[in-house]
């Protein structure tokens, strides 16, 4: 999965705290969807970014989750008191220009709350 | 967005070839057939991508009939390495911002 760096690898947090993940794009592309995986579950979309721009975010919790993509620096996951039930790994993608051949998807944040 | 159903698990041994079929019977005109891998840990990763008859890479064979509801990905002589979730997706290339939707997958175990 070279080329999208998401950080961190692990994250533990405690009940109520706030989880900042991060996803750096490959170069070149300017669009990134954020995707979050539960155990032995399949990946289940979150919301997808341009620059400055949130274009669908209909997979996004009501509460607690929102993300941005500001014009310098990497796209951002913020949780907001965070509960048991959003642990999970949370994996970024970024997508070429149209025609481009598939997504590309980083290693993925693995997020625990104790 | 095109709805995929695949098998939820197959075995296999080492060295054989392993099929596995998916099934999209809403696919629209525009929609490509995209396959990605994923290991435990890790991200999906892009395995193969076609919209009809047959696209070979240095991985794996994707066989896309005519009507093109379905898609069958091929895997020459798997190994050990091959132990994995395989999803099928379909969507449009030229649709900017298509949220793939991933299904539970094909879960691929490979025996010595």
């Amino acid at each position: 999965n070279a080329g999208v760096m998401q950080n961190p690898r692990h994250l533990v947090r405690r009940r109520g705290q706030e989880a900042r993940l991060r996803c750096s794009p490959m170069k070149g592309h300017s669009h990134v969807y954020w995707y979050r995986q539960l155990p032995e579950e399949g990946l289940k979309f979150m919301v997808y970014l341009q620059k400055e721009n949130i274009i669908d975010e209909s997979g996004m919790p009501k509460e607690r989750f929102s993300a941005e993509f500001p014009k310098e620096g990497p796209s951002i996951l913020r949780i907001q008191q965070v509960v048991r039930g959003d642990s999970a790994a949370y994996f970024c993608a970024s997508s070429p220009p149209p025609g481009g051949v598939g997504y590309t998807f980083g290693s993925g944040t693995r997020l625990t709350v104790v | 967005l095109a709805k995929t159903t695949q098998p939820i698990s197959m075995d296999s041994y080492e060295g054989q070839e392993v099929n596995i079929t998916c099934s999209h019977n809403n696919i629209a005109t525009n929609d490509y057939i995209t396959w990605y891998q994923q290991f435990p840990s890790q991200g999906p990763r892009f395995i193969i991508q076609g919209y009809k008859t047959k696209v070979t890479n240095e991985v794996a064979s994707l066989f896309i009939p005519a009507d093109r509801k379905s898609s069958t990905l091929s895997l020459p002589r798997v190994s050990l390495s091959d132990t994995a979730v395989y999803y099928c997706l379909v969507g449009d290339l030229g649709d900017y911002g298509q949220n793939f939707v991933f299904g539970p997958g094909t879960r691929l175990s490979v025996l010595p």
